[in-house]
């Protein structure tokens, strides 16, 4: 029921875009993103809601295709706080699942 | 402000103890819940809980407790029974059921567990 990330690691120079995906197995009601910096807590970015209800981050983007349960986050022009491991959480039923996880570093 | 409190930041513990981990919000968030993380690995639920007196086990439930006697509160105790504690533990909260709503998690600043 993990949903599964893509890629798994990212190295980006400042100012590059990047893209990443999440796929689940399962039927999604939503899709959460998160981030975390080493040893601290993750960090709520964007929700994607089935129907296009979306409450998120201003320079952050993210798409979610019901039908193919995958849902996308894009991040454009990546500055050096980018820096992360990104996840994307889905809700089934009465639970929360957290992805595999992306690992994105920004190098100047 | 308000946010989720988690003490203590570290957390050491000699084997066939039990400790509790402390886990306080005033958010007035009904969900709280607790994730386990592993060195490079993402998190896991350990237990959740979406009303008062009331909680369900997560994935990895075995060798947890916790209890929900306050709204603002969701302490977890790691027993004897886990034989590999040395993690680190997240606290989360959120208003809604998870696909109830549009809010996130709130998550502490987590507890790092270490048995020695």
């Amino acid at each position: 029921q993990q949903p599964v990330q893509s890629p798994q690691a990212v190295i980006l120079r400042e100012g590059e875009d990047a893209v990443i995906n999440c796929s689940s197995s399962k039927a999604l009601y939503s899709v959460h993103w998160y981030r975390q910096k080493h040893g601290e807590a993750p960090v709520f970015l964007m929700i994607l809601l089935k129907g296009g209800e979306q409450k998120g981050h201003e320079k952050i983007s993210a798409s979610f295709n019901e039908k193919k349960q995958q849902s996308s986050l894009y991040l454009t022009a990546s500055q050096l706080s980018y820096s992360g491991t990104y996840f994307c959480v889905s809700a089934m039923g009465n639970q929360f699942y957290f992805g595999t996880g992306t690992s994105l570093t920004v190098i100047p | 402000d308000g946010g989720i409190t988690q003490s203590p930041k570290y957390l050491f513990r000699k084997e066939g103890q039990n400790v509790t981990l402390s886990c306080e919000q005033n958010l007035n968030h009904d969900a709280m819940y607790w994730y386990r993380q592993d060195p490079g690995q993402g998190l896991r639920l350990i237990y959740y809980s979406q009303i008062v007196n009331d909680f369900q086990k997560g994935d990895i439930a075995e060798g947890y407790s916790v209890s929900r006697e306050k709204k603002e509160s969701f302490p977890l105790t790691v027993t004897s029974a886990q034989k590999n504690p040395t993690a680190f533990y997240l606290c989360a909260s959120s208003r809604q059921k998870p696909g109830q709503g549009i809010d996130g998690y709130t998550f502490g600043s987590g507890t790092r567990l270490t048995v020695v």
